[in-house]
């Protein structure tokens, strides 16, 4: 069963660091490229950044909101994809999903994990 | 930035309805289009990947057309698990930006 599964989120004070982690399973994740993607309480959603794969170097991109202050990366070795959150604000209070980028003809997320709160206030 | 506009933000209807949502970006994205399904409490769900191709397990009610700036999802007969909040993104260019959202609630 191809699957994602998040964890790592909580309450963290403003200007404090978190780091969130995401476990795939049952698909060769080193292949992909991975996302993230977040939802504020009762917003929509918003496209957080994405990793590439080796093959691309891993390069990274970001969502203007989050650029120099979260960092996307991954280890291949463990199947796993984090997002490093530093200088955390308010407005970064929200659910966080990872998915599976699935590119050439397709470009789009088409596995999804379950997400974990993030919940930043003092 | 490519912005995403929804139309409409919300609507109601009921079982069996014919129901069409649709999308409008900012600048011409080609095919570059997928849409998304919420229920409450869920992830997204990936329905339609470049405009207007079904994602495998997606029941054939769903549709979606368009290219350049302008989409549709259609869903024909709407059944009870159809009630969600759908959502359009673009995958042309980065950030790869949502639609706000259009919620369609039952009738």
């Amino acid at each position: 069963e191809v699957r994602l599964v998040e964890s790592g989120g909580g309450l963290v004070q403003p200007g404090r660091s978190l780091r969130i982690s995401c476990v795939a399973s049952g698909f060769t994740f080193s292949d992909h490229y991975m996302d993230w993607v977040r939802q504020a309480p009762g917003k929509g959603l918003e496209w957080v950044g994405r990793i590439r794969n080796r093959a691309n170097s891993y390069t990274t991109e970001y969502a203007a909101s989050v650029k120099g202050r979260f960092t996307i990366s991954r280890d291949d070795s463990e199947n796993s994809l984090y997002l490093h959150m530093n200088s955390l604000q308010t407005e970064d209070t929200a659910f966080y999903y990872c998915a599976r980028y699935s590119g050439s003809t397709r470009r789009s997320m088409d596995v999804w994990g379950k997400g974990t709160t993030v919940t930043v206030s003092s | 930035d490519i912005q995403m506009t929804q139309s409409p933000s919300s609507l109601s209807a009921s079982v069996g309805d014919r129901v069409t949502i649709t999308c409008r970006a900012s600048q011409s994205i080609s095919t570059y289009l997928n849409w998304y399904q919420q229920r409450p409490g869920t992830a997204p769900k990936l329905l339609i990947y470049t405009a207007s191709n079904l994602q495998s397990e997606v029941p054939s009610r769903f549709s979606g057309s368009g290219s350049g700036t302008d989409f549709t999802l259609t869903i024909i007969s709407l059944q009870p698990e159809d009630f969600a909040t759908y959502y359009c993104q673009q995958s042309y260019s980065s950030p790869r930006t949502f639609g706000q959202g259009t919620k369609v609630e039952i009738k």
